[in-house]
This record gives C-alpha cells, sequence and structure tokens, in this order.
C-alpha cells in the first residue's frame, strides 16, 4: 500500500515560470517530509525538507509548502531553469525519521 | 572524492545465480540503506544499518542479505536471484539514524538486470 503518492507523472513547464510539484499522503503519523532531485543515471540528491510543525519552509528559489489536513505538501520552483529538469521524488517519515516512504517521482521538464 | 559509491553500477546475470552489490561512503555517517526502484519507479527501503547493527529489516525475502564489515560499508548480497529480482538498487547513508535534517546521500544506483 503506498503512503506517498505523486499522482503526476510528467509536467512541463516554460523557463522562468513557475513549477508546483505536488505530493500526496494518506498516515497522519508522518512528521518530516522530504524533496529530492534526481537526474538520470544518478542517485536521488536532497532538496529540502519540512516538519510537521511548520506549513512553509523556503530555501532559495524552492519552496515546501505543507497542508497537514489535506495530507498534501507542493515544491514550489521560481522561477524555473532549465537546469531543474529531473524527477522530484517527496518523501515522508514518522517522527523517528529512520525510514522514509517515497513517492514515485514527478518528470519535470523546463522548456528554454 | 565520491560520497557515496556502489559497484557496480550494471549488473546483468542469470536466474539461480548469487551476486553481491557493494557499497561505501566516506562521510563517516553513522547510517547506511538499501533502497530498491521497482520498474514503476517505486522506492523502497530494504534495509538500514546504524553502527553495523540491523534496525530495519522490511519485508524483504530472505534470499537478500546485508552485510555491514564496518560503519562505512554495507554490501548487499542476493541468493537465487530471480526475474522480479530486476531494479535499479540504491544505497544512501545519513548522519544518525534519522534521515530529517539533511536528508539522505544516495549513491548512483546499481542496475540489476536478471535474465
Amino acid at each position: 500500500d503506498q503512503q506517498v503518492k505523486q499522482n503526476s507523472p510528467s509536467l512541463s513547464v516554460q523557463e522562468g515560470r513557475i513549477s508546483i510539484l505536488n505530493c500526496d499522503y494518506t498516515n497522519s503519523m508522518f512528521d518530516y517530509f522530504l524533496w529530492y532531485k534526481k537526474y538520470p543515471a544518478e542517485g536521488p540528491t536532497f532538496l529540502i525538507s519540512i516538519s510537521s510543525i511548520k506549513d512553509k519552509n523556503e530555501d532559495g528559489r524552492f519552496t515546501v509548502f505543507l497542508n497537514k489536513s489535506a495530507k498534501h505538501l507542493s515544491l514550489h520552483i521560481v522561477p524555473s531553469q532549465p537546469g531543474d529538469s529531473a524527477v522530484y521524488f517527496c518523501a515522508a517519515s514518522g517522527h523517528t525519521g529512520n525510514q522514509f516512504y517515497f513517492g514515485t517521482g514527478t518528470s519535470l521538464t523546463v522548456i528554454p | 572524492d565520491t560520497a557515496v559509491s556502489q559497484t557496480p553500477k550494471y549488473l546483468v546475470t542469470q536466474m539461480g545465480n548469487d551476486k553481491s552489490i557493494k557499497c561505501e561512503q566516506n562521510l563517516g555517517h553513522d547510517t547506511m540503506y538499501w533502497y530498491k526502484q521497482d520498474s514503476k519507479k517505486f522506492l523502497k527501503i530494504m534495509f538500514s544499518y546504524n553502527n553495523k547493527e540491523l534496525i530495519i529489516n522490511e519485508t524483504v525475502p530472505n534470499r537478500f542479505s546485508p552485510k555491514s564489515p564496518d560503519k562505512a560499508h554495507l554490501n548487499l548480497h542476493i541468493n537465487s536471484l530471480e526475474l522480479g529480482d530486476s531494479a535499479v538498487y540504491f544505497c544512501a547513508s545519513s548522519q544518525g539514524p534519522s534521515g530529517v535534517n539533511y536528508g539522505y546521500t544516495f549513491g548512483s544506483g546499481t542496475r540489476l538486470t536478471v535474465v
């Protein structure tokens, strides 16, 4: 049973515009959420995190929003750049943080 | 100076064979993991070791056996390989048993193909 879902397998955005990647989860006990970025033939790279005590975390062009009541989080990238083209995974964990459940990823293409 | 390195990068083998995938990290992390990414791109944890001790062992066939000779290494040995074992296997590490603050550092993956 998949506890973390990314329902959009792909997304295309024009360079300079905003990219919004979505993630839903089913387990209300999840406390920590991470986003990873993955290029082909490479391992995922940690991007940004948020804990359940916050509803927003920002790091440069990347902002993650958490809506606990809706069990939904999103990653905003603004402005989008061609180098952002990659697969983005969201992951969630309980309070121990020692076991993360991953979504299946969304492939982002930023068109120059 | 790769942080988490896995070998081999590609592995093609016949059903029934036994194979190993090696993983090493030079980050000084305490915890190492094996994840499997199947054909549906679903990344799922298999094992987690903290300071050479097994802390997570998900429902994985006992044909899969992790071995951690020291905290910088976590190797994965697979006996009697089956077609369904074909996947990309990722090794990862984190400082402490939690990947909360900085996430995991992943290796580049080993693509295993069983024919």
